[in-house]
């Protein structure tokens, strides 16, 4: 079946602008991820849903990152007044329920570039 | 505060089995142990996952000794396909699945 599905795979924008980041879980998933990785680096934790609500934002890295998932699906990240360290690979991940020993599975990704 | 500890890089051969051992001294009474493989420019992918004793799939196999303080990842038989950065994570503080990455483990399988 389809995987995690994230668009756009790749995005350059400049200094300040502001980027939306688009999440399609695995159908049925109700625990959705988004992580975000630079160079050399595991995966850092930004935020988590269960379902419509954040359920946990404590990665966020301050006020210019913010995310939804609206109708418990789909979710967006949103990057306002972007700057050259936002610039990482945005990751996405959906489980079935978030419980501890779900499998969390991961999409392809979105390039962030700032310039 | 570091959830886990693995090797930086190892390096192997084809053909060779391969074990990346995981150090997780605090691990919590409800944690799982569960192992993701990620190749360049692609997100991570499970491999396997385990609470105790041993659990085998068609991938690898993982290895967990009585007082979970440390989990061995076993990758029989290696092909040049297997390089890639492997990361062994438990669960975090939380009534959730929420998994810390590390740096993970960087094997390079040479021809």
């Amino acid at each position: 079946g389809a995987g995690v599905s994230q668009t756009p795979s790749n995005k350059v924008t400049e200094k300040g602008k502001y980027v939306e980041l688009r999440c399609d879980p695995i159908s049925g998933h109700t625990a959705l991820y988004w992580y975000r990785q630079s160079l050399g680096q595991g995966p850092e934790f930004l935020i988590y849903f269960q379902g419509t609500g954040a359920a946990d934002d404590s990665g966020l890295p301050n006020d210019r990152f913010f995310a939804v998932r609206p109708e418990g699906s789909v979710s967006t990240l949103k990057i306002q007044r972007t700057e050259r360290g936002d610039s990482a690979v945005y990751l996405c991940a959906s489980s079935v329920t978030g419980d501890r020993g779900d499998t969390i599975y991961f999409g392809e990704g979105s390039w962030l570039t700032v310039v | 505060l570091a959830k886990t500890t693995q090797p930086i890089s190892m390096d192997s051969y084809e053909g060779q089995e391969v074990n990346i051992t995981c150090s997780h001294n605090n691990i919590a009474t409800n944690d799982y142990i569960t192992w993701y493989q990620q190749f360049p420019s692609q997100g991570p992918r499970f491999i396997i996952q385990g609470y105790k004793t041993k659990v085998t799939n068609e991938v690898a196999s993982l290895f967990i000794p009585a007082d979970r303080k440390s989990s061995t990842l076993s990758l029989p038989r290696v092909s040049l396909s297997d390089t890639a950065v492997y990361y062994c994570l438990v669960g975090d503080r939380g009534g959730y699945n929420k998994l810390i990455f590390g740096a993970g483990t960087r094997l390079a399988v040479h021809p």
